[in-house]
């Protein structure tokens, strides 16, 4: 399996233009979790979907902030509209069946830079 | 509530020499316990996990944790570091009734010098 794949893997845009992350888990994998990483706050969950469904999103930081995962195989973090405080680099995750409590696959990021 | 505490943002070691990161998490009920790597500009990947069974867990690349509960520690070892380990590791804990949600530490970062 090519593991999880993000793109793109650099994104540079303006203050106030929507950015939207894209993720295709493993195939199987039935939990997907995205997570934010900076400096200041570490690594972070944002969102995550068990069979496509989202289960918990207590972590997207506000309404600007929105994630969909139309079937298993694709999902999209989208940000509208961009701060310059949103430039993190984002991880996609997936996992089988036992979600949070089974290995978690990383893919390589998106390095998020809002200007 | 689960949280964990890594002890270190940063950990220097001469090659050769034991490499120890140190992890202490707090969970109301048994926790999943596991270390995953980051190498730069890479996402993470799993080094080892403690789900339960055995209390001294081997992973990968000559790395291992004990689980000691009555100390709620996690602690990281390798017995002889090699460059190759410098990398940001980081300690991470879950359980069924978190909500699957899994709660990761600030990470520290392995330097290791020649």
């Amino acid at each position: 399996d090519a593991g999880v794949i993000q793109s793109p893997r650099h994104e540079v845009t303006e203050m106030g233009q929507e950015v939207t992350l894209r993720c295709k888990p493993i195939s199987g994998h039935d939990y997907l979790f995205w997570y934010r990483q900076t400096m200041m706050r570490g690594l972070e969950l944002l969102i995550y979907f068990n069979n496509n469904v989202p289960i918990d999103d207590s972590g997207m930081p506000e309404d600007r902030f929105s994630a969909k995962m139309p079937n298993a195989s694709f999902s999209t973090l989208k940000i509208q509209p961009s701060e310059p405080r949103d430039s993190a680099v984002y991880f996609c995750a997936s996992s089988f069946t036992s979600g949070g409590t089974d290995t978690q696959y990383f893919g390589p990021g998106t390095r998020l830079t809002v200007l | 509530a689960q949280s964990v505490t890594q002890l270190g943002s940063h950990v220097s070691v001469s090659e050769g020499a034991l490499v120890l990161l140190r992890c202490n998490y707090s969970s109301s009920v048994p926790p999943y316990l596991f270390w995953y790597v980051q190498y730069p500009n890479q996402g993470l990947q799993l080094l080892l996990k403690y789900t339960s069974a055995a209390t001294l867990v081997k992973g990968i690349n000559g790395f291992e944790a004990e689980f000691k509960k009555s100390e709620t520690s996690f602690h990281l070892t390798k017995p002889s570091a090699h460059m190759s380990d410098a990398a940001e590791y980081f300690c991470a804990v879950s359980s069924h009734t978190g909500g699957f949600k899994t709660i990761f530490g600030a990470g520290t970062r392995l330097f290791v010098k020649a």
